[in-house]
């Protein structure tokens, strides 16, 4: 298992200005995934995090909106930049851990933009 | 746009009653996941299915994964209220990578 912690838990941001969220996991992970969420609805896969190398961004997501820093195998960061209120969210860190490929998540940072 | 579409999106029933929970996709995937998720938390896996036309039973939830591992179903059995919550299927890619269907928001009534 993996046991996540995330912070800040929840926010609240003027418009324009930019947010980092920390995931730090229990143990050694290659690959960390963040994801977005709006309340009661599903996940959207933002980007994977690499050690040593630059994250891999899904359609939609680009890095000068969504700058992530992976510097080690348990910590990662996400930046939420210029920030409007289309970007109030969940935002859920994750990793993969267990022979079956299980996903563990963060219990996420609850974003809202004014 | 979800690669991954359930159905139905909202689903309210009464203790004891039976329901299915779809999960339709045009691509195929190597492995599929049903996660639980309640307020405040992360999804939290339930089963992973990964051979076309496999069935897998936990106690009262039944998991079909469909032959040409595309699609997946969720059946449950005299639903409790402990059975609230939001349904997640979520198809793995190539890298560990997921993703989630749109979501079934179950409301079981006692």
């Amino acid at each position: 298992s993996a046991v996540i912690s995330q912070k800040p838990s929840r926010d609240i941001c003027q418009r324009g200005t930019s947010l980092t969220i920390q995931c730090q996991v229990d143990s050694q992970v290659t690959m960390m995934f963040w994801y977005r969420q709006q309340p009661g609805q599903s996940l959207t896969l933002i980007a994977t995090a690499n050690q040593g190398s630059e994250a891999t961004y899904e359609s939609g997501f680009v890095i000068d909106k969504f700058p992530i820093s992976r510097p080690n195998l348990t910590f990662s960061t996400l930046t939420v930049s210029n920030m409007s209120p289309e970007d109030s969210s969940i935002y859920l860190c994750s990793v993969v851990k267990g022979a079956g490929g299980e996903l563990f998540f963060g219990e996420g940072s609850r974003l809202t933009v004014l | 746009t979800q690669l991954l579409e359930q159905s139905p999106q909202f689903l309210s029933i009464q203790e004891g009653e039976n329901l299915t929970v779809y999960c339709n996709s045009s691509s195929v995937f190597s492995s599929l996941q049903w996660y639980r998720q309640e307020p405040g938390e992360g999804p939290v896996l339930l089963v992973t299915v990964v051979t076309g036309g496999e069935v897998k039973k936990l106690k009262r939830l039944t998991f079909q994964f469909g032959d040409a591992r595309k699609d997946s179903s969720l059946h449950i059995t005299a639903a409790q209220p402990g059975d609230t919550g939001l349904y997640l299927c979520a198809g793995a890619r190539t890298g560990n990578q997921f993703y989630f269907g749109t979501g079934t928001s179950l409301t079981v009534i006692p």
